[in-house]
């Protein structure tokens, strides 16, 4: 299926690990992004690469790193977790020249 | 089940009932909205879009309303179904910036 795809879906994990997010798209497209999603439902932009440019760096603390090995992955590597990293991480992409994003299904990360 | 989004603003209606779900943006200088919807556990979805030189677009079963001149967005949906029930978020893109911008999201909750 075309799609945007993310794994794992569901990251429990203990405060000071490091853990990574992949995710892919097969659809071609040219830029991708990752979002946070809070509990209150509120998503708001991280990071943004085109073509493995980074572009979009919204102050996420240097913890967050996003890897771009080609343009149909964008990974998102977290060092030191913390109990407020606990959120739904959601890959996006979108074409050349559009401004429709298409999202994935969303990883669900709990930091304890 | 999900604990999060309690506190989001609710819409209840009642299947067959149409549904408006309003949206106040924030830069008079976007040039580009869109509404998502997100079901439980899911990516947010694309229903439809609209650039700011058009103040309304027709989709099947959906109108979006743009009024720049108070800085609002509406989502219509006609003859509402039980599977429309969702949370419903619009975003707006700033002119020349690749990013969106989401408001805080609206629960929509159809009763059959």
């Amino acid at each position: 299926d075309t799609a945007v795809s993310q794994t794992p879906k569901y990251l429990v994990t203990q405060m000071g690990n490091d853990k990574s997010i992949k995710c892919e798209q097969n659809l071609g497209h040219d830029t991708m992004y990752w979002y946070k999603q809070d509990s209150k439902k509120f998503l708001k932009i991280m990071f943004s690469y085109n073509n493995k440019e980074l572009i979009i760096n919204e102050t996420v603390p240097n913890r967050f790193s996003p890897k771009s090995p080609d343009k149909a992955h964008l990974n998102l590597h977290i060092n030191s977790l913390e109990l407020g990293d606990s959120a739904v991480y959601f890959c996006a992409s979108s074409p050349q020249g559009l401004d429709e994003q298409f999202f994935g299904p969303g990883t669900r990360l709990t930091v304890l | 089940g999900e604990s999060v989004g309690l506190h989001l603003p609710t819409l209840s209606v009642q299947e067959g009932d149409n549904s408006i779900i309003n949206c106040a943006y924030s830069n008079s200088a976007s040039d580009y909205f869109i509404w998502y919807k997100q079901e439980s556990g899911k990516g947010p979805q694309f229903i439809i879009d609209i650039r700011s030189n058009m103040d309304k677009r027709q989709g099947q079963r959906v109108t979006v309303l743009l009024n720049k001149t108070v800085k609002h967005l509406s989502l219509q949906i006609a003859a509402t179904q039980p599977g429309d029930s969702a949370v419903y978020f619009c975003a707006e893109k700033l002119l020349g910036f690749q990013k969106l911008v989401f408001g805080t999201g609206t629960r929509l909750l159809v009763s059959p």
